[in-house]
């Protein structure tokens, strides 16, 4: 199974709204990384987390984790038609020697 | 200019061909990797290579065979395409080990007739 997994699957907002995604996973990480993908595009790193932190911020993007309940929300405030796309976790494992993906949440923002 | 360059961008081509599928990167990093990614958008990691060397060989069909000739190139053949070989193939660099960011390439979608 998956290591992480992300919640919802698909979330549909307006414009000026907040989008909030949540990631859960089962392992023990050393980081917790999140990606956007834009239709047709390869995936892009938004933010890293360090397994000792439980809050970072960068822009519009604020990301939390909770290690104790093996989980992270990335929210994305004052969203944007440009927002439009699939968000995902990634977890880095002590070994240090990949990152493991999620299935990701689509993100559609309406104008 | 890009950062990590994937060709072709599209292939398509008969069951029970052979075709490569390329890869560079320009940021100097010295770990890159190669995704598959199905049409659920599931993520999965097949291979890394550090500076040249093979780190990771996930449960992948004997049938795909990396090549990395240099740390700025990591190449993807795959031998006898089946039906299940349909997917976009994604690249990916970082510097340093697996827990770094990783920039990824744009993809290449197989798609097998």
């Amino acid at each position: 199974s998956q290591q992480g997994e992300e919640d919802p699957q698909a979330l549909s907002i307006q414009e000026g709204e907040n989008a909030t995604m949540n990631c859960s996973y089962k392992t023990s990480i050393n980081n917790l990384q999140w990606y956007r993908q834009n239709s047709g595009r390869g995936l892009v790193h938004l933010i890293l987390i360090r397994s000792n932190e439980r809050e970072k911020h960068s822009g519009r993007l604020r990301v939390t984790l909770d290690t104790s309940k093996k989980s992270s929300s990335l929210l994305i405030t004052a969203s944007r038609a440009a927002d439009t796309a699939s968000y995902f976790c990634a977890t880095g494992s002590n070994a240090g020697n990949m990152l493991t993906f999620g299935g990701g949440t689509r993100l559609m923002v309406k104008p | 200019d890009t950062a990590v360059s994937q060709t072709p961008k599209y292939l398509v081509t008969q069951m029970g061909n052979d075709k490569s599928i390329k890869c560079e990167q320009n940021l100097g990093h010295d770990t890159m990797y190669w995704y598959k990614q199905d049409s659920k958008k599931f993520l999965k990691i097949m291979f890394s290579y550090n500076n040249k060397e093979l780190i990771i060989n996930e449960t992948v069909p004997n049938r795909f065979s990396p090549k990395s000739p240099d740390k700025a190139h990591l190449n993807l053949h795959i031998n006898s395409l089946e039906l299940g070989d349909s997917a976009v193939y994604f690249c990916a660099s970082s510097q340093g080990d697996g827990n770094q960011p990783q920039h990824f390439g744009d993809g290449t979608r197989l798609s097998i007739l």
